[in-house]
């Protein structure tokens, strides 16, 4: 069965440095989003894209971060200068266009530690 | 605004069944998803509600009333695997819509 995958499963990165999260959503998905799980919290949203460009983020979503599609495959999640409170479990989510269909399915996650 | 609410946490002993009940209050509602996640793992996908009424699939069911805005995840002979968080989310009938969850019931089954 098709999933979708991501890449690191951990990273760990001192305060002020950039890290990107790599994601690789199924095949012939078309909407991609990315959610973020402070340990103990609610799963939040971040970010949706779709044909190229950003359809909605949130506000957790600032000028540190950022999205890019950049081939046919990967989708990727750039923080440019972490903080602690980045420390979470990114999750990155795909879903198709079946109709009134919206299931979004979870990769398993990057669990990111700032120090 | 959006805001959902569901238990943070119950016990059930293996073999019953328990009904975990979710409300929310959320201009343009459209769907409601129910998710498991076990510990340290990711949210997988269990049920999806858009009409009113029960959908069935083998040992979960999941119930919406639209005009009550409430909803319930019902787990039949419950197993110690079914120890886990259980997610309610929902989303707007706006295009490209994200998820909007809970903030989880941490479900125990115990012997």
């Amino acid at each position: 069965e098709p999933e979708v995958t991501q890449t690191p499963s951990h990273q760990v990165t001192q305060m002020g440095q950039e890290v990107i999260l790599r994601c690789v959503p199924i095949s012939n998905h078309l909407y991609f989003y990315w959610y973020r799980q402070i340990l103990g919290q609610k799963v939040e949203f971040l970010v949706s894209f779709y044909n190229n460009e950003i359809s909605e983020k949130s506000e957790i979503f600032d000028d540190q971060f950022s999205v890019e599609r950049p081939d046919g495959s990967n989708f990727t999640l750039k923080i440019r200068s972490t903080k602690l409170e980045d420390s979470a479990m990114y999750f990155c989510a795909s879903r198709g266009w079946t109709g009134w269909d919206e299931t979004q399915y979870f990769g398993p996650g990057t669990r990111l530690l700032v120090l | 605004g959006q805001n959902i609410d569901q238990p943070t946490e119950m016990t059930a002993t293996e073999g019953a069944i328990v009904q975990i009940n979710c409300t929310y209050q959320t201009s343009g509602f459209n769907g409601l998803f129910w998710y498991q996640q076990h510990a340290g793992e990711a949210p997988t996908f269990l049920s999806y509600n858009v009409l009113d009424g029960l959908e069935e699939k083998g040992r979960f069911s999941s119930f919406l009333s639209r005009s009550k805005g409430y909803s319930y995840l019902l787990l039949k002979e419950l197993q110690m695997k079914d120890s886990a968080s259980y997610l309610c989310a929902v989303t707007r009938n706006s295009g490209n819509t994200p998820l909007v969850f809970g903030k989880g019931t941490r479900l125990s089954v115990i012997a």
